[in-house]
């Protein structure tokens, strides 16, 4: 079975600072890897994915995400936030032919002024 | 890009009753819908996997018949809590999958229904 650590509950940043978000994951295969994020009153949207290829991911926004396999990590990334960031971050894992999505626990990104 | 909606966006029942939550995808037919359970402060839970035309899966743990699912058409599912009660105030997601390859798949999530039961 496969599952989603997301360490960090809230994270606060100052506005135009860098920030990471962790996520760990735990699989005895092959798995790809999902960043969502969900502002106030909105469904979760899709920020970026890792399948396959380049370890390096660049979503939508600015973030990226690096899938480090033998750390099983695949923190995001954004070298500098806006206030309009503030938001629930998910990451999620799933395995091939399966396309049902674990999540994690979420981090709450407050980026201040 | 897609869209999905669900109906209604809160709702407050009294204990016994049934709510029905509607999922919609607006402009896009979906290969496949997916309903999530979401407690405070923790992840979203798969609940159920639904595909149009054919009976619901269930994850393990998951009351069947309590949460009946529907899936009517490729742009509709609905997700009917039956007696409910206290313990089924949560907030429900549902998601709309299209793709039929791992590069090609895609889930597009509605913006959740918080059920609150009395």
């Amino acid at each position: 079975a496969q599952s989603v650590t997301q360490l960090d509950s809230q994270v606060p940043v100052f506005e135009e600072a860098p920030v990471e978000l962790r996520c760990n994951y735990s699989s005895s295969v092959s798995v790809y890897l999902f960043w969502y994020v969900q502002y106030p009153n909105q469904g979760l949207q899709l920020l970026l994915k890792y399948l396959s290829g380049s370890t390096l991911v660049k979503g939508i926004n600015g973030f990226e995400a690096e899938f480090n396999k033998s750390q099983t990590s695949f923190h995001l990334r954004k070298p500098s936030v806006h206030i309009s960031d503030t938001a629930e971050y998910f990451c999620a894992v799933t395995t091939s032919g399966t396309y049902k999505y674990i999540f994690g626990t979420g981090t709450r990104l407050k980026v201040l002024a | 890009g897609a869209v999905v909606s669900q109906h209604p966006s809160r709702v407050i029942c009294k204990s016994g009753t049934s709510v029905k939550i509607e999922c919609r995808s607006l402009d896009f037919q979906a290969t496949t819908m997916f309903w999530y359970r979401q407690f405070p402060k923790q992840s979203l839970m798969l609940m159920a996997t639904s595909n149009e035309g054919s009976k619901a899966t269930y994850e393990q743990g998951v009351e069947k018949d309590k949460f009946l699912i529907n899936h009517a058409s490729l742009t509709l599912s609905t997700l009917t809590v039956t007696s409910a009660h206290p313990e089924d105030s949560s907030f429900y997601i549902c998601s709309a999958r299209v793709g039929s390859s791992m590069s090609t798949d895609t889930q597009y999530f509605g913006p959740g229904t918080r059920l609150t039961v009395l």
